[in-house]
């Protein structure tokens, strides 16, 4: 069974940081992109960052560019997400899915998503 | 303010066809593929329609995907409650460098 399993999320304060991780089983993980998309509560999809099959390329979106990282390890098969300087408008279910080609930047769909992890960003 | 526009809701009774739009630009849609995600309440989205009209394994063909341009548009015929979900259109922005999505528009089946 193809399967996405994210953790690490929780209650941080403001300008913390948190990081979260993905396990991946069930396929080849690292001939794969993957990503990070969030979802604030009550609000849509927001993509937050892409990471090619190996690692060369990587993507964020402007609103948490310079305080996201986003990396993958193949031999563990996990992604990962290090979020510094936490602001609350980054509370949000967050996201790993599976990318269908090797470059995020390729829009062929994310075939495979987790079940999201849980960041509350308050004081 | 979604890259992507879509209506905010759409409705039909049982058993008749829907169709949600998504439109976009020259940078997104007009040049790359779109896909269409269904989130059921309290779920995960799930993949729908990929390469603006290509179905992955396990989707009934009542789920069907277009293009044309810079738009794109999913149809969804014999409609029943357990459809009732938010869809989103997503593709890449070749200008923004950046993964777009759609608002969302959910379908209330009546």
């Amino acid at each position: 069974e193809v399967r996405l399993v994210e953790s690490g999320g929780g209650l941080v304060q403001p300008g913390r940081s948190l990081r979260l991780s993905c396990a991946a089983s069930g396929f080849t993980f690292g001939e794969f992109a993957m990503y990070w998309v969030r979802q604030a509560p009550g609000k849509g999809l927001e993509w937050v960052s892409g990471i090619s099959w190996k690692s060369d390329t990587l993507g964020y979106a402007d609103s948490v560019k310079g305080r996201f990282t986003i990396s993958r390890d193949n031999a563990r098969n996990s992604l990962y997400l290090q979020m510094n300087s936490l602001r609350a408008e980054d509370t949000a279910l967050y996201y790993c899915a599976k990318h269908r080609g090797l470059d995020f930047r390729e829009s062929y769909g994310m075939d495979v998503w987790g079940q999201g992890t849980t960041v509350t960003v308050s004081s | 303010q979604s890259v992507l526009t879509q209506p905010p809701s759409v409705s039909a009774a049982p058993g008749q066809k829907v169709t949600v739009s998504c439109s976009g630009s020259t940078s997104n849609i007009g040049n790359n593929f779109v896909s269409w995600y269904q989130q059921l309440p309290g779920t995960a989205p799930k993949l729908l329609i990929y390469e603006n009209d290509k179905r992955p394994s396990g989707i009934p063909d009542r789920f069907s995907g277009s293009k044309s341009g810079t738009s794109a548009t999913l149809a969804i015929t014999g409609l029943h409650t357990g459809d009732e979900a938010d869809y989103y259109c997503g593709t890449w922005d070749s200008s923004l460098s950046s993964w777009v999505f759609g608002g969302g528009t959910k379908l209330t089946v009546l």
